[in-house]
């Protein structure tokens, strides 16, 4: 298996712009995790589903935030409008069953927001 | 809100030197704590997962042990070498994981 693939690697835009940001899980895994890395705040879990449905989201930051995954093979994060205060490297993560199961992360989408 | 707190935030060590770090959790809604190792520009890549009360792990020159009845777990490094210079961090699993904020190793040849 290629790992979990995410995709752009990095993004530049201007504030105002609507970003997406695109993962493709391990094949069989059943949790996927967003998280958003910050020099301030560390690793920060934004979102995360099991088999597909939205489970938490309590840590999205506000309604720009919105996250899918219409199916087992790919979920998006999508940022409208950007702000400058988004910028920062996007993580996804997925993990094959709760509990006992590491995280496999992708390689992350670093976005700047100008 | 849950908090995990990672001590020291830095580490300074000479090669050969024996270090360890702290990883501080809730006691509740325990289902595992893992430790994973993020080295600079790369994806953070799990060393340990552990669900059992006094679990201890080792790979190489590394290991962990996990107290979930006072909520803490160390991190051991023996004999540290250059290229265990990393971000150690550590995650509680209720579900969800949640992270630290990581120990930062630099081991000076």
């Amino acid at each position: 298996d290629a790992g979990v693939i995410q995709s752009p690697r990095h993004e530049v835009t201007e504030m105002g712009q609507e970003v997406t940001l695109r993962c493709k899980p391990i094949s069989g895994h059943d949790y996927l995790f967003w998280y958003r890395q910050t020099m301030m705040r560390g690793l920060e879990l934004l979102i995360y589903f099991n088999n597909n449905v939205p489970i938490d989201d309590s840590g999205m930051p506000e309604d720009r935030f919105s996250a899918k995954m219409p199916n087992a093979s790919f979920s998006t994060l999508k940022i409208q409008p950007s702000e400058p205060r988004d910028s920062a490297v996007y993580f996804c993560a997925t993990q094959p069953e709760i509990g006992t199961g590491e995280l496999f992360f992708g390689e992350g989408s670093r976005l700047t927001v100008l | 809100i849950l908090n995990v707190e990672q001590s020291p935030q830095s580490l300074h060590v000479q090669e050969g030197d024996s270090t360890n770090f702290t990883c501080s959790f809730p006691s509740s809604n325990f289902y595992a704590l893992h430790w994973y190792r993020w080295e600079t520009a790369k994806s953070p890549e799990a060393l340990f997962v552990m669900t059992l009360n006094g679990d201890e792990k080792k790979k190489g020159r590394i290991s962990a042990t996990l107290n979930t009845k006072e909520g803490y777990s160390y991190l051991y490094i023996k004999g540290s070498q250059p290229e265990d210079s990393a971000t150690y961090l550590c995650a509680f699993d209720t579900g969800k994981l949640i992270f630290g904020q990581g120990t930062t190793l630099q081991v000076k040849p």
